[in-house]
């Protein structure tokens, strides 16, 4: 069964710091991968997903499949980053992962 | 901007207690999702239509859960009767779906609060 693990709860970086979070995925065949958002008081919303290769807000992600990861970088973190992010893997549903509380701190 | 429409925001009942919460998807989006995401842990799929037929429902508690899309528009799910370890938020997303038009993007309602006492 797919399967989605973000191993950090939380994570706290300084304004222009980068920043890295983590998303492992378990699945044996081609898998889509998407980030999703939510900023405070807003809805759970898409970042970006990794067949678009594109870069949203700053934000890059990129699929490897030989360590089933697909994390989420930043060079230079600003405060409105601040969020929760969620990594989610679709196959025949979107299944997401627990999520990781971003606090970038001024 | 059109987006999911979830009601209500909040609701608290006691347990044995029926509840029923409703959405209202983007128009034109053919898939709706109801998902439930309790403190602390990501969204978890309850139920997937596809139009008014149901896709997937593998994690919904039969047993008490139940949910409907009758007109393949607007859904309703039900909790009946509710229990301590329903409190949770119940988010309701949509997408264009299908072959040609799912795209991966869900859009997502506010969410309805419940708290079972």
């Amino acid at each position: 069964a797919q399967r989605v693990t973000q191993p950090e709860k939380l994570l706290s970086v300084f304004k222009g710091a980068p920043v890295e979070l983590k998303c492992n995925y378990s699945y044996s065949g081609s898998p889509e991968l998407f980030w999703y958002v939510q900023y405070s008081r807003q809805r759970l919303q898409l970042l970006l997903r990794h067949i678009s290769r594109e870069s949203i807000k700053g934000f890059t992600a990129d699929l490897n499949k030989g360590e089933t990861s697909f994390h989420l970088k930043k060079p230079f973190a600003q405060e409105e980053d601040s969020a929760m992010y969620y990594c989610a893997l679709s196959v025949n549903d979107m299944r997401f992962g627990a999520g990781t509380r971003l606090t970038v701190k001024p | 901007e059109a987006e999911v429409a979830q009601s209500p925001r909040y609701k608290i009942t006691e347990k044995s207690q029926a509840v029923a919460f409703w959405c209202d998807p983007i128009s034109g989006h053919a898939t709706l999702y109801w998902y439930r995401q309790i403190l602390g842990q990501g969204p978890e799929l309850l139920v997937q239509f596809q139009d008014e037929s149901v896709v997937d429902d593998s994690q919904l508690p039969k047993d008490r859960f139940s949910a409907e899309r009758l007109k393949g528009v607007d859904s309703t799910l039900k909790i009946q009767p509710a229990e301590l370890g329903d409190s949770a938020m119940y988010l309701c997303a949509s997408s264009l779906g299908g072959p040609s038009g799912y795209t991966g993007e869900l859009f997502f309602g506010e969410g309805s609060r419940l708290t079972v006492l």
